[in-house]
C-alpha cells in the first residue's frame, strides 16, 4: 500500500522554467490538496480538490495550476517558476477534508534559481 | 476569513515539565480543529482532532487539547514532556462549507534535558 506518492523528491529550476509536481494516491480518496511549507509560515494551502473534475483555490494559488482528471492523481503545475516559489511542497489526501486525517506525501524540495 | 494563529513561534521546556501550545482560530461556525506534529525531516502526523461533543479531546502520545469557543482557542497540552516530543507542532482548522483545511504557522518545541 503506497499511500500518497510524490515525485520528484528534489528539483532545481531556473527562473521562468515550468514543471509539474506529481501526486498520486491509491486509497481512493476523494479529497486531495497541495501545500507549501516555508520557515515561519507553516503550511499554506495552494489548491485543493474534493473530487475528480473539481478543484478550488487555497490561500496562495498564484503561479500554480492544478487539474483532477482522475481520483488518483492531482498534479501541481508551476507555469513560470520564480525564486519566491522555492519551498517544500506537500501533497495530501483523505477520504474527506475534515472527517479523517490527512495522509501526506514525503514532500518535494524545490529550488528556483 | 478562515485563519489559524499560533502565537508562539518557539517554546523551550525542561523534560518532565508540563506543556501548553496555543492555537487561536477565526471562523464563524464551529470549526473542525486538528493538531499535527512534524519531526525533523519527517512528514506530518495527526495528534488529535475535534469535531463536536466533549470539548476536551485526547490524542496520541499523551497529548490532549481543549476547545474553548468563548476564546476561539484549541490549546494543546501534555502533563510531562519527553525529549522525543521535540518537534514542530501545527494547529489546523477546517471549514465544513468550503472543505479547506488551513494550518497555523507552527510552534517549534525544544526540550531541555
Amino acid at each position: 500500500n503506497a499511500g500518497v506518492t510524490q515525485t520528484p523528491k528534489f528539483q532545481v529550476l531556473k527562473t521562468g522554467q515550468s514543471m509539474t509536481l506529481q501526486c498520486a494516491q491509491d486509497m481512493n480518496h476523494e479529497y486531495m490538496s497541495w501545500y507549501r511549507q516555508d520557515p515561519g509560515m507553516g503550511l499554506r494551502l495552494i489548491h485543493y480538490s474534493v473530487g475528480a473534475g473539481i478543484t478550488d483555490q487555497g490561500e496562495v494559488p498564484n503561479g500554480y495550476n492544478v487539474s483532477r482528471s482522475t481520483t488518483e492523481d492531482f498534479p501541481l503545475r508551476l507555469l513560470s517558476a520564480a525564486p519566491s516559489q522555492t519551498s517544500v511542497y506537500f501533497c495530501a489526501s483523505s477520504s474527506g477534508p475534515l472527517n479523517e486525517k490527512l495522509f501526506f506525501g514525503s514532500g518535494t524540495q524545490l529550488s528556483v534559481l | 476569513a478562515q485563519s489559524v494563529t499560533q502565537p508562539d513561534i518557539h517554546i523551550t521546556v525542561s523534560e518532565g515539565a508540563s506543556l501548553e501550545l496555543r492555537c487561536n482560530y477565526s471562523y464563524g461556525a464551529t470549526p473542525y480543529l486538528f493538531w499535527y506534529v512534524q519531526s525533523p525531516g519527517q512528514g506530518l502526523q495527526l495528534l488529535l482532532k475535534y469535531f463536536s461533543g466533549d470539548t476536551l479531546v485526547q490524542g496520541i502520545k499523551g497529548f490532549e487539547a481543549e476547545f474553548k469557543r468563548s476564546q476561539s482557542s484549541f490549546n494543546l497540552r501534555k502533563p510531562s514532556v519527553h525529549w522525543s516530543d521535540a518537534a514542530e507542532y501545527f494547529c489546523a482548522s477546517g471549514s465544513s462549507n468550503t472543505g479547506k483545511l488551513i494550518f497555523g504557522q507552527g510552534t517549534t518545541l525544544q526540550v531541555k534535558p
